[in-house]
C-alpha cells in the first residue's frame, strides 16, 4: 500500500510569513495526526482527527496554527504568522485502528523560519 | 503527568547486542512502542507491547517491560550498521485515543 504522503519536503520562510503543509494519509485510514518534531526532541502531537472531526487539539497553538481535514481524507496544517520557534519537522501520520496498534508516519516537512 | 525519558546516545560494535532503555511515568498506558527514525525520514514502527505483557520477541528485537518500575527496554541482537538510527520510546498515555507521548530519542551508532 502507498504510504503517507506529505508536501512540501522542505520550506524556508521569514518570520511573520504564513505557510501550509499538506498530508494525504493511507487510503481508508480514518485517524490522522499532525506531530511537531523540534530538532533533538521527540515528536509532540499537535492535532488528531477522526474522519473530519477533531479528537484532540489541546497542544495546538490556536492563535497561529490551524488545521483542517475536509471530507475526512487529505489534511492541511497552516501557520500564520510563523515564529522562529516554529522551525521543526512537521510529521503527518495515519492509522486505521485508532492508533493503539501504532501508526504510519510520512517523511515530514522540514520548516525553517529565518 | 505524562513523560518519557531515554538516554541520548549508545555506541556498539557490529555484531554486538544493543540495549536501549526508557522510563515512563503514566502507569495507565495501555501500549508502549518503539519507533526507529533514519536521517531525513519519518518514524517507522518497530514493535509495541501491551501493558499486561512482560516480554515480546520479534526476530532480532526483544522488548522487556517492567511495569512496576515503569521501565521499557529494546534489545537488538547481532546489531548491524543498518541499525544506526534514532530510536524513540513512546507511551499511549491515559487517553487511549491513539495519542503518543514520545521520549527524546536515543541515537544508536554502530561501528564496523
Amino acid at each position: 500500500e502507498a504510504g503517507v504522503a506529505q508536501s512540501p519536503r522542505y520550506k524556508i520562510i521569514e518570520k511573520r510569513q504564513s505557510v501550509a503543509f499538506w498530508c494525504n494519509p493511507i487510503s481508508g485510514h480514518a485517524t490522522l495526526y499532525w506531530y511537531q518534531q523540534i530538532l533533538g526532541q521527540g515528536p509532540k502531537l499537535l492535532i488528531q482527527f477522526q474522519n473530519n472531526g477533531v479528537v484532540d487539539d489541546s497542544q495546538l497553538p490556536k492563535d497561529r496554527f490551524s488545521a483542517e481535514r475536509l471530507k475526512g481524507v487529505d489534511s492541511t496544517l497552516k501557520i500564520q504568522p510563523a515564529k522562529l520557534e516554529d522551525s521543526a519537522v512537521y510529521l503527518c501520520a495515519s492509522s486505521s485502528s485508532g492508533g493503539l496498534n501504532g501508526y504510519t508516519f510520512g517523511s515530514g516537512t522540514r520548516l525553517t523560519v529565518v | 503527568g505524562e513523560d518519557v525519558e531515554q538516554s541520548l546516545f549508545l555506541s556498539v560494535r557490529e555484531g554486538d547486542s544493543s540495549v536501549i532503555n526508557c522510563t515512563y511515568t503514566d502507569s495507565s498506558s495501555t501500549y508502549l512502542y518503539w519507533y526507529k527514525q533514519e536521517p531525513g525520514a519519518g518514524l517507522q514502527l518497530l514493535t509495541y507491547i501491551f501493558s499486561n505483557m512482560d516480554m515480546k520477541q520479534d526476530q532480532r528485537l526483544t522488548v522487556l517491560l517492567n511495569k512496576k518500575d515503569k521501565h521499557l527496554s529494546l534489545r537488538i541482537a547481532d546489531t548491524q550498521t543498518g541499525d544506526s538510527a534514532i530510536y524513540f520510546c513512546a507511551e499511549s498515555g491515559s487517553s487511549n485515543t491513539g495519542k503518543l507521548i514520545f521520549g527524546q530519542g536515543t541515537t544508536l551508532q554502530v561501528k564496523p
